[in-house]
């Protein structure tokens, strides 16, 4: 089946703009993760959907970060006024239930995000 | 708060030969993941491991987990070219809504 899909591939942006990611996960998935993958800071934590409860959002490194999820299916990560260290590769994952109980986390392929 | 440490952080070996990633965390969890990642590519899930004793095998690599000392180590044997990759531990605690902390990842080459 259709595994995670994440939007754009690759995104070139100017310092001070504002970029929208998005990221479909398994039909059927109720939790949905974004992480953010840097040179310098590795793999980090974002944002944690799970159903219609409040997002866990401890992860976002700034309000300049914003995310929602829509319906509890498509989610949408925003990076308001783009900074350089904002460039990284973000990716989404999702997993059948709330997360627990040693569940897989099945990534998207990312996108690239480069801030000039 | 969680810490996740791999080492070696850069492992270059030949084919044929055996070597062990090993992955260390700070704080009680019988939880551990290992991924895989192609350059370029996403994150591949290899292993997951629940409980103390854990091991489990996939191929030519194996994977263990000891919680009280909290160490999970990836084992190779007799690798092959196909197995070059980043191999990422990850780590999740109960009531954090089980997000992954990872290790910083070990980029493994291994040559003919």
């Amino acid at each position: 089946g259709a595994g995670v899909s994440q939007s754009p591939s690759n995104k070139v942006t100017e310092k001070g703009k504002d970029v929208e990611l998005r990221c479909d996960p398994i039909s059927g998935h109720t939790a949905l993760y974004w992480y953010r993958q840097s040179l310098g800071q590795g793999l980090e934590f974002l944002i944690y959907f799970q159903g219609n409860s409040a997002p866990d959002k401890s992860g976002l490194p700034s309000d300049r970060f914003s995310a929602e999820r829509t319906g509890g299916s498509v989610s949408t990560l925003t990076i308001q006024r783009t900074q350089q260290e904002d460039s990284a590769v973000y990716l989404c994952a999702s997993t059948p239930t709330r997360g627990g109980l040693g569940e897989t986390q099945y990534f998207g392929p990312g996108t690239r995000l480069l801030v000039l | 708060e969680l810490k996740v440490e791999q080492n070696p952080l850069f492992l270059s070996m030949q084919e044929g030969k055996n070597y062990t990633i090993y992955c260390n965390y700070s704080t009680t969890s019988d939880r551990l993941y290992w991924y895989r990642q192609d350059p370029g590519k996403s994150l591949e899930s290899l292993f997951v491991l629940l409980s103390n004793g854990a091991v489990k095998q996939e191929g030519r690599l194996m994977a263990s987990l000891d919680t009280k000392a909290r160490l999970s180590t990836l084992h190779i044997t007799a690798a092959v070219h196909d197995l070059s990759a980043t191999y990422f531990c990850a780590v999740d605690l109960r009531g954090s809504n089980y997000k992954l902390t990872f290790g910083k990842g070990t980029l493994l080459t291994v040559n003919p």
